[in-house]
């Protein structure tokens, strides 16, 4: 069971705008701690997506954006690609677990 | 470009030590940041396993606690992860990072090198 929860699954048609949900509680997200996304496919390591809610590593397109509001947290994905079906995971800080905690994932696919 | 490599044994038998070295290039580990595992059993997601700072602070998950030890050798630019009396529950891909020391995000990775513990 993963601190911070996320839907196993989303699936878009290739164009579409899908959005990912990641929601924590009091002592995380709403504690004002930053959210974090990698996107993973098979068989390789996360990569870093959106940091500090909002913001874009170097290279990473504009397609991708990150929001926070309250206890929860969303990625949304525009213009919905083949090459975006991977997993998903949102990371945050939890002070009662005095560390760094993950969500389970998301499997996006693209129909 | 900063790069880092795991690096140990992939079998490992139950009630044993699991360690794995993680070689950091491209970057001074005495220059800053936290240096992180993460791992990721078949199938499933993430889980942190621990930080270390450069001067030796430790943080652990509380769930894996009483089991691991990361340390460093800033000599070496390599930091490492001992997970004693492992089980079959403990074998997953295993991931080293970078985690910026302000903020909580792992900003380099690892390829991941997977572990198995079986008899």
């Amino acid at each position: 069971q993963s601190v911070l929860t996320q839907p196993p699954s989303v699936s878009g048609a290739p164009g579409q705008r899908v959005t990912l949900s990641c929601t924590g509680s009091s002592s995380n997200i709403g504690a004002n701690y930053d959210v974090h996304w990698y996107q993973q496919f098979p068989r390789t390591a996360p990569k870093l997506l959106i940091y500090g809610n909002s913001n874009w590593p170097l290279g990473v397109p504009d397609r991708f954006s990150g929001s926070k509001s309250g206890t929860s947290a969303s990625l949304a994905i525009t213009g919905l690609q083949a090459e975006d079906e991977a997993d998903y995971y949102c990371q945050s800080y939890d002070s009662s677990l005095s560390g760094v905690v993950f969500g389970g994932g998301t499997k996006l696919t693209v129909l | 470009q900063v790069q880092l490599q795991e690096s140990g044994p992939g079998l490992v038998k139950p009630s044993e030590t699991l360690s794995l070295t993680c070689a950091v290039s491209g970057y001074s580990i005495s220059s800053g940041y936290y240096w992180g595992w993460i791992r990721q059993p078949p199938g499933k997601g993430l889980e942190w396993i621990g930080n270390i700072y450069h001067s030796g602070t430790t943080f652990y998950n509380p769930s894996l606690k009483s089991r691991v030890t990361i340390s460093v050798d800033t000599s070496k630019n390599q930091f490492s992860l001992k997970l004693n009396s492992v089980t079959a529950a403990d074998t997953a891909v295993y991931y080293c990072a970078r985690r910026l020391v302000a903020t909580s995000y792992f900003d380099y990775w690892g390829q991941g090198t997977l572990v198995t513990v079986s008899s």
